[in-house]
């Protein structure tokens, strides 16, 4: 079974543009969370999508949004870009019901300039 | 919200010794705890995981212990090996149908031959 898969890989951006991140879930999985990864504050936890619905949200600025797709594939959106928002952006899915396991992609590395 | 407290923050270790590393939470509520490992330029990657109606939990030369009334919960890696080392992160989440998982901030685990 493939993977969570996370397009593109890297990202340049300058500062005030916008960006869209995309992420496939593993065949199957329902859920899907968006992670931002930096060297000082670690793993940070945006947002999980379950069927269309944003389930949950962390302490992000309304500039990073989100959305699922019907066959839950899900982008993230970051407006105005800026310095600070250089990190990796990792996605995750899990599988429907219970279950809690997250699998993560490989990342997207947005760097601001 | 919940805390997620990890130790050490890096760890040398020689081929072959064990590698303990140490996470306290604080929601008491939190009740599925998981560890990842992730290796560079990838994402994280789940390794094991205890939930809260267990104590312990092993496979192979990894094993997981959890103390509820503490809020501790470890993770061993027994007779380590070179590809043992990278990051390793502590989680915790809650039950409930949705994931906002808060990870710990990492344990960076050397293993020299």
């Amino acid at each position: 079974k493939a993977g969570v898969t996370q397009t593109p890989r890297y990202l340049i951006k300058t500062r005030g543009q916008q960006v869209t991140l995309s992420c496939s879930p593993i065949s199957g999985h329902r859920s899907v969370s968006w992670y931002q990864q930096t060297p000082g504050q670690g793993l940070q936890f945006l947002f999980e999508y379950f069927s269309e619905t944003q389930r949950n949200k962390g302490n992000f600025p309304g500039r990073f949004s989100g959305r699922q797709f019907s066959n839950s594939r899900s982008e993230m959106n970051v407006s105005t870009l800026e310095l600070g928002d250089s990190a990796l952006y990792l996605c995750a899915s899990s599988p429907v019901g219970d279950s809690y396991e997250q699998y993560f992609g490989p990342g997207t590395r947005l760097t601001v300039t | 919200g919940e805390n997620v407290e990890q130790h050490p923050s890096t760890l040398s270790v020689q081929e072959g010794d064990s590698a303990v590393i140490k996470c306290t939470y604080s929601d008491s509520a939190s009740n599925y705890f998981p560890w990842y490992k992730q290796e560079l330029g990838k994402g994280p990657q789940l390794i094991i995981d205890i939930r809260s109606n267990v104590g312990e939990k092993k496979d192979q030369r990894i094993a997981v212990t959890l103390n509820k009334t503490a809020k501790h919960f470890s993770l061993h890696i027994t007779e380590t090996q070179p590809e043992d080392s990278a990051v390793y992160f502590c989680a915790a989440s809650r039950a409930g149908g949705y994931q906002k998982v808060t990870f710990g901030t990492g344990t960076k685990l050397q293993v020299i031959p």
